[in-house]
């Protein structure tokens, strides 16, 4: 069993909907979680931490369930800009690990 | 402030030669980490440090050795290149204070081995 799974997608959504993506982990010590986007080619870029309360930024909310080991991405109002895959991240001493991604397609 | 640089952005080896991709921060981090990315299996962590002079292995760390002589630099080794070390290569580097710090990425090292 991977550590980090995420749904791959790819999801396809028309623009102004809203998405939501899933990721379980497997490490109960794990000690920190991000959310990561990456366009086609390019390097991963931090979107967000995920905190146990559950945290906001702009059109983008993150939520993190420890009991279950599951993190969520909401993301409202899509743009086409938010085309990318989105990557879930758990962190345990500094042993990072990623999720395979998933895949965002917004359409106009 | 340059963030994580990479050196080389593209690289085509031979079996069995060898090569050090390079990889240096301005931010004064701390942690350093170099993952390969293949398609359809996500970032996997090949080696990291948690400062000057301690590294450790990741997942994947079989062909490849690191060292971390100083902050800034942060040199991955591949031995004998194999067919199997064709991958995207990145290196990253986050603050090691208190609180919920993600990795900075460089813009990778794109490596074929023939």
């Amino acid at each position: 069993r991977k550590e980090v799974e995420q749904d791959p997608g790819p999801f396809n959504v028309p623009e102004g909907a809203t998405v939501a993506f899933n990721c379980t982990y497997s490490n109960s010590a794990s000690q920190s979680f991000f959310w990561y986007r990456q366009d086609c080619r390019k390097e991963p870029k931090l979107l967000m931490s995920v905190y146990s309360s559950g945290n906001e930024d702009g059109r983008f909310t993150a939520q993190l369930n420890r009991a279950s080991q599951y993190i969520s991405l909401l993301i409202r109002d899509s743009k086409l800009s938010d085309s990318a895959t989105y990557l879930c991240v758990v962190n345990n001493n500094n042993d990072m690990r990623f999720g395979a991604g998933t895949r965002l397609t917004v359409k106009p | 402030n340059a963030g994580v640089t990479q050196t080389p952005k593209f690289q085509v080896l031979k079996t069995g030669q060898s090569m050090t991709l390079q990889c240096a921060q301005d931010m004064n981090h701390e942690y350093m980490s170099w993952y390969r990315q293949d398609p359809g299996m996500g970032l996997r962590l090949i080696h990291y440090s948690v400062g000057a002079g301690i590294t450790d292995q990741g997942e994947v760390p079989n062909g490849y050795n690191v060292s971390r002589s100083t902050t800034e630099d942060f040199p991955l080794r591949l031995l004998s290149a194999a067919p199997s070390q064709t991958s995207v290569y990145f290196c990253a580097s986050r603050s090691s204070g208190t609180g919920n710090y993600g990795y900075t990425f460089g813009s990778g090292t794109r490596l074929t081995v023939v």
